[in-house]
């Protein structure tokens, strides 16, 4: 089976521009999690959904949002970009909210300038 | 909102040396999972800890969960050139917002040969 997938592997944006992220979960898997990761420091939670519906939202702005779709994919989406938006997006996927297997994908490099 | 400290936070040893990471938090943990990661890639779980006391360990390394789970170790016993990474701790609390997970800083472990 594969992992997660996630895409682009990498991505240039220019300040106020949108990007939108994209995860595949594993097979099965219903729950996907969201994780910024700034270079030096440890990722940093953003949003998690189950089941298509939101169950959790870390401290980010409104222009961070997200959404899963029927096939338990997953899009992140991020308005308006700032260069402090550059970092590694990680998409971690588990089988539900209750289960501590996350598996993570290879994350988006995603750089603002 | 809860914290959590990893340290050293930069660690750089022989090949065939010992060490210790450790991970402590003002709050109680529901539990607590050590991950590693290497450049351009997503964390990789290396072991989950539930239990205040508990002990696990994986070949070369020895998790140890703080009776009051409030604190973690990670020993590596005869370090190798493949145990460079980043390792780091990510706990899990009771209450509201208990499925994200929260992730220390990380260690950054270099092994030299």
């Amino acid at each position: 089976d594969a992992g997660v997938t996630q895409s682009p592997t990498h991505l240039i944006k220019t300040r106020g521009q949108h990007v939108t992220l994209r995860c595949s979960p594993i097979s099965g898997h219903k729950s996907v999690s969201w994780y910024q990761q700034v270079l030096g420091q440890g990722p940093q939670f953003i949003f998690q959904y189950y089941e298509k519906e939101e169950r959790g939202r870390g401290n980010f702005p409104d222009r961070f949002s997200a959404r899963q779709f029927p096939n338990y994919s997953s899009e992140l989406n991020v308005n308006a970009l700032l260069l402090g938006d550059s970092a590694l997006y990680l998409c971690a996927s588990s089988l539900g909210l209750q289960v501590w297997g996350y598996t993570f994908g290879s994350g988006t490099r995603l750089t603002v300038v | 909102t809860q914290l959590l400290e990893q340290s050293p936070q930069f660690l750089s040893i022989q090949e065939g040396e010992n060490l210790t990471v450790y991970c402590n938090s003002s709050s109680v943990f529901s539990s607590l999972q050590w991950y590693r990661q290497e450049p351009g890639e997503g964390p990789v779980l290396l072991v989950t800890v539930v239990t205040g006391g508990e002990v696990k360990k994986l070949k070369r390394l020895t998790f140890q969960f703080g009776d009051a789970r409030k604190d973690s170790s990670l020993h590596i016993t005869a370090a190798q050139p493949g145990d460079t990474g980043l390792y780091l701790c990510v706990a899990r609390y009771s209450g509201a917002g208990s499925y994200q997970l929260t992730f220390g800083k990380g260690t950054k472990l270099s092994v030299i040969p």
